[in-house]
């Protein structure tokens, strides 16, 4: 297994530019989500998903747009790049868990993108 | 708003050392309290809390929660070099997904 796997895991933009991440697991999880990762900060949940068809936003969603056609699938849409976007991206899955358990979050190894 | 902090944000110890990083949260509808080691890249999973004053113990890291005072400590005894890294506290909620709240991370340097 690959576990979850993104591409790609550097990319520079400039203002304005548009691009996708793309997040892909083999593990047939359920949940996917993506995160953001300032420097020197912790990680905030953009967005994410219980299956396929299915989104909702996190704590940071603006400027961001998602999809999940597949389970496999999670990509995550830039529309208009700005300076304040520049981030390590993380995408994760889990299985889902039943109300006392918790299903660990498997992380992709990052994007780093910076916006000029 | 749901928040975690963690204390101390960055230190430096030698080999050999013991240390206590600290995470207190102010959240609706706590479920868990998680930790989580972060290296080069991703970060991987160490402990998952949910009752107070039970320890959770591998190897020379440790951790126990306090659902009364709203904290947690992770204590690593004996440290490494390759116990530097980010130490990530994370609250996990009531509500579905499995939505972890992140604190902002301590780093944590081991000096030979």
């Amino acid at each position: 297994n690959a576990g979850v796997t993104q591409t790609p895991k550097f990319r520079i933009l400039k203002i304005g530019q548009s691009m996708t991440l793309q997040c892909t697991q083999d593990m047939n999880h359920n949940y996917m989500y993506w995160y953001r990762q300032d420097p020197g900060m912790g990680l905030k949940l953009i967005y994410y998903s219980v299956g396929a068809g299915i989104t909702d936003k996190g704590e940071v969603p603006n400027g961001y747009n998602v999809s999940r056609s597949t389970t496999e699938d999670f990509p995550l849409r830039l529309e208009l790049a700005a300076p304040s976007q520049t981030s390590v991206y993380f995408c994760a899955s889990s299985y889902p868990g039943q109300f006392d358990s918790y299903n660990e979050q498997f992380f992709g190894p990052g994007t780093r993108l910076t916006v000029l | 708003e749901d928040k975690v902090v963690q204390s101390p944000l960055s230190l430096v110890v030698h080999e050999g050392d013991t240390v206590t990083l600290n995470c207190s949260y102010e959240v609706t509808n706590f479920r868990s309290l998680l930790w989580y080691k972060q290296e080069k890249k991703a970060p991987t999973f160490l402990f998952m809390l949910t009752s107070s004053g039970i320890e959770k113990k591998s190897g020379r890291l440790s951790s126990i929660l306090d659902k009364k005072e709203l904290f947690s400590i992770l204590n690593i005894t004996a440290t490494q070099t390759g116990d530097s890294a980010i130490y990530l506290c994370a609250v996990r909620l009531i509500q579905g997904a499995q939505k972890l709240v992140f604190g902002q991370g301590t780093r944590l340097t081991i000096n030979p």
